[in-house]
Formats: C-alpha cells, sequence, structure tokens
C-alpha cells in the first residue's frame, strides 16, 4: 500500500539549517503534488508548503515563506524541504502528505520532529 | 486567509451515541472542505472530502455535509474506536489551505 517514509528531523540551532525527506512507494510518485503539513506539540494542524507533481508549481505558508524551500527528486520517489533560518516557532512534527485532487491529503508520512533550540 | 472555526472544542459521549461535529468558514469555500481523525501520536487520517465524500475504507457511519459556510462530520453510532480529535481542512481558496482548531471527542 501506499507508503510515505519521512526522515531528518532531529534537534537544530535558531538560524542554522535542516533538510527533512519523505520517500514515496507503492504509488506513481511522478503523477502527485505533493505536501508538507506540520503539527506544533499539542496543537493543531498548520499547512507548509505544496509541490506539483512535476515541480513546476510551489506554494508556501507566509509562515514559512523565504525561508523553507519545497522541492522533489522524481527519480528518487523523494521529497524534501530545506529548512533555513529555522525558528523556535517551528518546533514540529513535520508530516508529508500526498495531495488527492482537490488538494486534500489522502495518504501521510508518520512524521518526523524537529526541535529548533540553542 | 479563510478561518476555520470547529465547535465544540471538547465533547464527552458514550459509545452509541450520535454526534454532530460543526466547522464554520470566514468565507464561502464552495464544497472544497475535508474532515481528518487523529489519534495520540498517530498522522491524521482522511474521512471526508469534497464535502460529503467518504474516503476509502471509511466506514458510513461517518457523513459530512454542508455548503458554503457551514459543515458538518456527523458519527451515526459510535465506536470506541472514534474517539479522537477532528479537523477540518479547507481549500476553496488558496493558498494558504487552512485547518479548524479540532474537536477532541472524548468518551464519557
Amino acid at each position: 500500500q501506499v507508503q510515505l517514509v519521512e526522515s531528518g528531523g532531529g534537534v537544530v540551532q535558531p538560524g542554522r539549517s535542516l533538510r527533512l525527506s519523505c520517500v514515496a512507494s507503492a504509488f506513481t510518485f511522478s503523477s502527485y503534488g505533493m505536501h508538507w503539513v506540520r503539527q506544533a506539540p499539542g496543537k493543531g494542524l498548520e499547512w507548509v508548503a505544496f509541490i506539483s507533481y512535476d515541480g513546476s508549481n510551489k506554494y508556501y505558508a507566509d509562515s514559512v515563506k523565504g525561508r523553507f524551500t519545497i522541492s522533489r527528486d522524481n527519480s528518487r520517489n523523494t521529497l524534501y524541504l530545506q529548512m533555513n533560518s529555522p525558528r523556535v516557532e517551528d518546533t514540529a512534527v513535520y508530516y508529508c502528505a500526498k495531495s488527492q485532487g482537490n488538494f486534500y491529503f489522502d495518504y501521510w508520512g508518520q512524521g518526523t520532529l524537529v526541535t529548533v533550540s540553542s | 486567509e479563510i478561518v476555520l472555526t470547529q465547535s465544540p472544542a471538547t465533547l464527552s459521549l458514550s459509545p452509541g451515541e450520535r454526534v454532530t461535529l460543526s466547522c464554520r468558514a470566514s468565507q464561502s469555500v464552495s464544497n472544497y472542505l475535508a474532515w481528518y481523525q487523529q489519534k495520540p501520536g498517530q498522522a491524521p487520517r482522511l474521512l471526508i472530502y469534497d464535502a460529503s465524500n467518504r474516503a476509502t475504507g471509511i466506514p458510513a457511519r461517518f457523513s459530512g455535509s454542508g455548503s458554503g459556510t457551514d459543515f458538518t462530520l456527523t458519527i451515526s453510532s459510535l465506536e470506541p474506536e472514534d474517539f479522537a480529535v477532528y479537523y477540518c481542512q479547507q481549500r476553496g481558496n488558496w493558498p494558504p489551505i487552512t485547518f479548524g482548531q479540532g474537536t477532541r471527542l472524548e468518551i464519557k
């Protein structure tokens, strides 16, 4: 069945960089848009970024625009989130999610925890 | 940005009861609304999309309705595994995609 596996989380200092990865399997990765969604500890869900199936279109939440970059490598079935200049308020579990036709999230990874702390 | 407001914040009910959760949008999202269920330590699971369509594998006791600004998720008869947090999500006018703050469904 569809599987999304995130990695790359950990503790990072404010202002440093971190790259998250999400490896997809059991579906045609190159045919679907993908998202990153995050959840701060004990809080609700926040959409972070979207990339179209071919990488030609990218959209970001205002809270991360200019600091985070979403990208993908369809030859490796892998989605990325480059986190530059992270802030304490970026601390969260980051989920990758497959985009269903009308930009809902029909499959999710298990999440990777990012803690921004000095 | 479209704000989604869910009510109530918390509900305490017993298995077998019927429950209706509410989600109100700050402006019309047409029928571009979804519902998710999240259990502790797990990723969310898509239940309903386009306001009233059940996602693959979702039991028939879950149903969604509404359009424009007012939406509801109904569980016809609560099973023990249904106690969780429920989120609504809109993509009617995006970016950004936004979520409601969640409704926690607790066992009474």
